[in-house]
């Protein structure tokens, strides 16, 4: 059974970039057509999909935030990652990582426990 | 895209049946069989219910069921129990590989 973990400082500094790593234990992403992907939620409210990668690196996102996003997987160390600019206190959520296991963007089954980020100077 | 609308809260008693809104339009619940619903404790991780409008993943009692008619989706939870108390979100595929959340509803177990 997959496992995900999320990684990552707790807390960001107004206009700079955050960064997160997710990795993956019980399989490989490299031998695993599937899609793997970021949702963030601010706290107190819903959630809201960040984005997501295919295994070969083809990625999607958020149309909202696609200008800010960048996200990347490395399958020599088995894991894919978050990279969010120019930042702002609505960054503040947290963050999850996540895969359907299969080859859909539509859902998602296997879920890390999440990380909180906080955007404060 | 714009978020998907839930009903804030719901509630039922133990052993009755609650049903969950999800609005959205034809360009993405309407648009396609691709809903899916979470269910979210508190300090938790979103745990899979339903996909693709209907299904259920291995290990989820079928209390928990799916349905789509037009723009509106919905998660009904039959036989409440205690456990089910938590947040439930939806989401929908919103076309050229994109994905829309609810605001999430929260269910009371009265």
């Amino acid at each position: 059974q997959l496992q995900l973990q999320e990684s990552g400082p707790g807390l960001v500094k107004p206009s700079e970039t955050l960064s997160l790593t997710c990795t993956v234990s019980g399989g490989s992403i490299s031998s695993s057509p599937y899609y793997w992907g970021w949702i963030r939620q601010p706290p107190g409210k819903g959630l809201e999909w960040i984005g997501t990668i295919y295994y070969s690196g083809t990625t999607y996102y958020n149309p909202s935030l696609k200008s800010r996003v960048t996200i990347s997987v490395d399958t020599s160390k088995n894991r894919f990652s978050l990279k969010l600019s120019s930042v702002t206190a609505a960054d503040t959520a947290v963050y999850y990582c996540a895969t359907p296991s299969a080859l859909s963007i539509s859902w998602y089954l296997y879920w890390g426990q999440g990380t909180l980020v906080t955007v404060s100077s | 895209q714009s978020a998907l609308t839930q009903p804030p809260s719901a509630s039922g008693s133990p052993g009755q049946s609650v049903t969950i809104s999800c609005t959205g339009t034809s360009s993405d619940v309407g648009g396609y069989n691709y809903v899916s619903w979470y269910q979210q404790h508190p300090g938790k991780a979103p745990k899979l219910m339903i996909y693709e409008v209907t299904k259920r993943p291995s290990g989820v009692p079928d209390r928990f069921s799916g349905s789509k008619s037009g723009n509106t989706a919905s998660l009904t939870v039959s036989g409440l129990q205690a456990e089910d108390e938590a947040d439930y979100h939806c989401s929908s595929y919103a076309g050229s590989n994109n994905l829309v959340f609810g605001g999430g509803t929260k269910l009371t177990v009265l």
